[in-house]
């Protein structure tokens, strides 16, 4: 059984580009979650998707959008990329959309904005 | 909405000493309460979760946390720390209807042989 990955590990892009992060849920896992970690800070939930729905939304812009397959992994798209974007972006799959499911979490993605 | 406070950004144990990271949370509703830890260039491992059955849970890797209501706090123990144990620990609160989990900023845990 293979954890959670994503990719890129690393990444830099430049003010005003755009992004789009991977990640491959566990064998399993119908939902994705993915946060944003900002250096000395604990992770800050973005969105969630279950059976390729969004299934609900933290405080983040439009410009941040995800997608799920129907393979259950994910992507994570950030528009328009702004310094303050720079952060380590986590993906975590569970088994079912519930807050009491443990969310296994893959390495994260680091992004740097220039 | 909910929230958690973890008290003290970092903390330093000798080996074989006590092991105590400090939450608190605030919340609405009945809240679910999670403890993570994080080594260097990996994501989060579970150590713990509170669900609303027993009030001490014991988690992975020697860890243990009570959920005391009156306190509003669910803080992790470990009675004697051991060198693997240093690390980053987050406190996390949810609840029932919400799927948004809200992670404290983090203790960063230094073992001293």
């Amino acid at each position: 059984e293979t954890g959670v990955t994503q990719s890129p590990t690393h990444l830099i892009k430049t003010r005003g580009q755009q992004v789009t992060l991977r990640c491959s849920s566990q064998s399993g896992h119908n939902t994705v979650s993915w946060y944003q970690q900002a250096l000395g800070q604990g992770p800050q939930f973005i969105f969630q998707y279950y059976r390729e729905e969004e299934n609900g939304r933290g405080n983040f812009p439009p410009r941040f959008s995800g997608l799920q397959f129907p393979n259950y992994s994910s992507e994570l798209n950030v528009n328009a990329l702004e310094l303050d974007d720079s952060a380590l972006y986590l993906c975590a799959s569970s088994l079912v959309p519930l807050p009491t499911d443990t969310q296994y979490f893959g390495p994260g993605t680091r992004l740097t904005v220039l | 909405a909910q929230s958690v406070t973890q008290l003290g950004s970092h903390v330093s144990v000798s080996e074989g000493a006590l092991v105590l990271l400090r939450c608190n949370y605030s919340s609405s509703v009945p809240p679910y309460l999670f403890w993570y830890v994080q080594y260097p260039n990996q994501g989060l491992q579970l150590l713990l979760k509170y669900t609303s059955a027993a009030t001490l849970v014991k988690g992975i890797n020697g860890f243990e946390a009570e959920f005391k209501k009156s306190e509003t706090s669910f803080h992790l123990t470990k009675p004697s720390a051991h060198m693997s144990d240093a690390a980053e620990y987050f406190c996390a609160v949810s609840r029932y209807n919400n799927n948004d989990m809200r992670f404290g900023a983090g203790t960063r845990l230094t073992v001293k042989p």
